[in-house]
């Protein structure tokens, strides 16, 4: 299963940032922490992903604790459309040498018009 | 924007009858992987598939399943008798990679309905 933990649900406002966090206490130096979305009546769709150092996109940024044990999604300006469930998912060959995508439950983000 | 087409989007079945879904890759992705969502729960990891071989299975992925890349562009997966509990969305994903930072690229799914 996947070894992250991760609030069931979250709201945020439209155009107000969101920080949707991740704990992940038992990760290896080789994880690399992936986060996906799945907007309502898709399927997955990936946002972003890091090892050690914040990251940015055009979607997303990830900000990742020095300890590596937690590590934050961070919407700069959430829209309606951003309304979905977000996975933190740990992705490392500890998974002996497996390179599938293990989703736990996610975060289920309610934007507010 | 490239995108993985699936289909059908929606199949209704009766139970005991075969079912082939099938996922339309991106053109440069050579591994292949299947999902499923029962209503309400967590994506479920099937299958992966990359050099017409099997990499890997989860328990889900018993007898009943099989998959192939027949012509080498549909990725198609088979229940060969279904049964009511395997109603659910039906996810395909494809990558050009299968290291630990590669993207996985999901299509919409295939909403299997068993009756």
């Amino acid at each position: 299963d996947a070894k992250t933990t991760q609030p069931n649900s979250m709201e945020s406002n439209e155009e107000e940032p969101v920080h949707l966090p991740c704990n992940h206490s038992t990760i290896s130096g080789t994880d690399y922490i992936h986060w996906y979305r799945q907007l309502p009546s898709q399927g997955p769709e990936y946002v972003i992903h890091g090892l050690t150092s914040n990251v940015n996109n055009r979607m997303a940024s990830l900000a990742i604790a020095e300890d590596r044990k937690s590590s934050t999604l961070i919407l700069h300006r959430a829209t309606l459309r951003d309304a979905a469930v977000y996975y933190c998912i740990l992705r490392g060959t500890t998974q002996g040498g497996s390179e599938k995508l293990v989703f736990g439950k996610g975060t289920k983000l309610t934007v507010n018009p | 924007e490239p995108e993985v087409t699936q289909t059908p989007s929606h199949q209704v079945t009766q139970m005991g009858q075969e079912v082939i879904l099938r996922c339309v890759p991106i053109s440069n992705h050579l591994y292949f992987y299947w999902y499923r969502q029962i209503l309400g729960q967590k994506v479920e990891f099937l299958v992966s598939f990359y050099n017409n071989e099997i990499s890997e299975k989860s328990e889900i992925f018993d007898d009943q399943f099989s998959v192939e890349r027949p012509d080498g562009s549909n990725f198609t997966l088979k229940i060969r008798s279904t049964k009511l509990e395997d109603s659910a969305m039906y996810f395909c994903a494809t990558s050009t990679t299968q290291t630990v930072t590669g993207e996985l690229f999901f299509g919409e799914g295939s909403r299997l309905t068993v009756l």
